[in-house]
């Protein structure tokens, strides 16, 4: 199976909040991403969070991390169109060659 | 600071025929990806390199892909004959060693 999965879709009216979530599989990840690609465009870093840290916040965004399920989620406060764009989760280990693994992204759909 | 730098951003080819793409990384970052994204998909690692050495290229189709970055900067990717289900984005994306990975816009290949 695949080491991070994410639901495929989500759908929120503008001004709501947006919650995507990820699961991953490695115990030994250190670094987690959050990464956003709209429309015809490459990968664009978000955020990122350090396994030994349980929230990290930044303006709209806020990281929830539990380590003990391999959970991390993606909270974006006041969404708004421009945040239309698909959301990819991917986690690292410490070891070896430093590769992150991606999930299959999230494509986040804001609708007035 | 200048992101990473691909090019050609879109080429269309026949199938049989090949096809190559470029890649400058940021300025000092040593690490350098390849990532293959197919459409619906999250990227998927084809090589990375530690400078002008290749540190995993486990999931590079080697009767089809190759790649170099000869002078430890600037990198190359080929594909000869291309196949229909090499349709996909190829992400190039640099580090400096251990941290984040920086993304470009894509080189986007259709194979007809």
């Amino acid at each position: 199976g695949e080491d991070v999965e994410q639901s495929l879709f989500l759908s929120v009216r503008e001004g709501d909040s947006s919650v995507i979530n990820c699961t991953y599989t490695d115990s030994s990840s250190t670094y987690l991403y959050w990464y956003k690609q709209e429309p015809g465009a490459g990968l664009q870093l978000l955020t990122y969070i350090f396994s030994n840290m349980d929230m990290k916040q930044d303006q709209r965004l806020t990281v929830l991390l539990n380590k003990k399920d391999k959970h991390l989620s993606l909270r974006i406060a006041d969404t708004q169109t421009g945040d239309s764009a698909i959301y990819f989760c991917a986690e690292r280990d410490a070891g070896g060659s430093y590769i992150p693994t991606f999930g299959r992204g999230t494509s986040l759909i804001v609708h007035p | 600071e200048a992101g990473v730098a691909q090019s050609p951003r879109y080429k269309i080819i026949e199938k049989r025929q090949s096809v190559a793409f470029w890649c400058n990384p940021i300025s000092g970052h040593a690490t350098l990806y390849w990532y293959q994204q197919i459409l619906g998909q999250g990227p998927k690692l084809l090589i990375q390199f530690q400078n002008n050495g290749v540190v995993d290229d486990s999931q590079l189709p080697k009767d089809r892909f190759s790649a170099e970055r000869l002078k430890g900067v600037d990198s190359t990717l080929k594909i000869q004959p291309a196949k229909l289900e090499d349709s996909a984005v190829y992400l190039c994306a640099s580090s400096s060693l251990g941290n984040t990975i920086y993304f470009g816009e894509g080189s986007w290949l259709t194979v007809v």
